[in-house]
């Protein structure tokens, strides 16, 4: 069965640090992985996402993004970190043996930065 | 400016009330969706569509409809909504393919009462 994992809740930061945010996947096939930003009150947002090439990803606001197949993760991280980063990230997967496009969420993780 | 937009964005209304919430989306996109969103459950999809008239269910589809007669709008539409159908709900469209990033409208949050 399909499935994605974001093992903890909360992650919190202090500002200027550099932040990580897990994410683990099962998958028949082999995956696209994707991270989504919500920011309070709002949408979600796109920031970045792996299909085949470098393991390493860059996407917006300065996030990146490393897949590791031999683990199954394509953890969230970013070298220092800001206060207005603070939201709930989602991390999807979706196989790519899968016909019907669907996605499978995580259930989100809420990253607070402190001043 | 390339947009998902959602109507209402705040609903408060009573068991057995059919209502419908509307989503449009100006960016050419063949694929939409619907997702509902609870604390500590992520996001769940209710209905999918990869083109007009093609639809689809998705993980949570009990209790809700969808229609795709044109391929900007997919409105999502509770016949007889009930307490457990409160939530904030989001629809989402993206290009046709499984590698393309969706794009989100702002959400409805719907509570029944």
């Amino acid at each position: 069965a399909q499935s994605v994992a974001q093992p903890e809740d909360q992650v919190n930061v202090a500002e200027g640090n550099p932040l990580t945010v897990k994410c683990t996947y099962s998958v028949s096939g082999n995956p696209y992985l994707f991270w989504y930003v919500q920011y309070p009150n709002r949408g979600l947002q796109f920031l970045l996402k792996y299909i085949t090439g470098d393991n390493l990803v860059k996407g917006s606001y300065g996030f990146e993004a490393e897949f590791n197949k031999s683990q199954t993760s394509f953890h969230l991280k970013k070298p220092s970190a800001l206060v207005s980063d603070s939201a709930l990230y989602f991390c999807a997967v979706r196989d790519i043996m899968d016909s019907n496009y669907q996605l499978i969420w995580g259930a989100g993780t809420k990253l607070i930065i402190k001043p | 400016e390339a947009q998902v937009t959602q109507n209402p964005r705040y609903l408060i209304t009573v068991t057995g009330k059919k209502l419908t919430v509307t989503c449009s989306q100006n960016m050419n996109h063949e694929y939409m969706s619907w997702y509902r969103q609870d604390p500590g459950l992520g996001l769940r999809q209710i209905y999918y569509s990869m083109n007009v008239e093609v639809t689809d269910k998705g993980d949570v589809p009990e209790g809700y409809k969808v229609s795709r007669k044109e391929k900007r709008n997919f409105p999502l539409i509770l016949e007889s909504p009930s307490p457990n159908q409160t939530s904030l709900y989001f629809c989402a469209s993206s290009r046709g393919g499984p590698y393309y990033e969706q794009f989100f409208g702002p959400g409805t949050r719907l509570t029944v009462l």
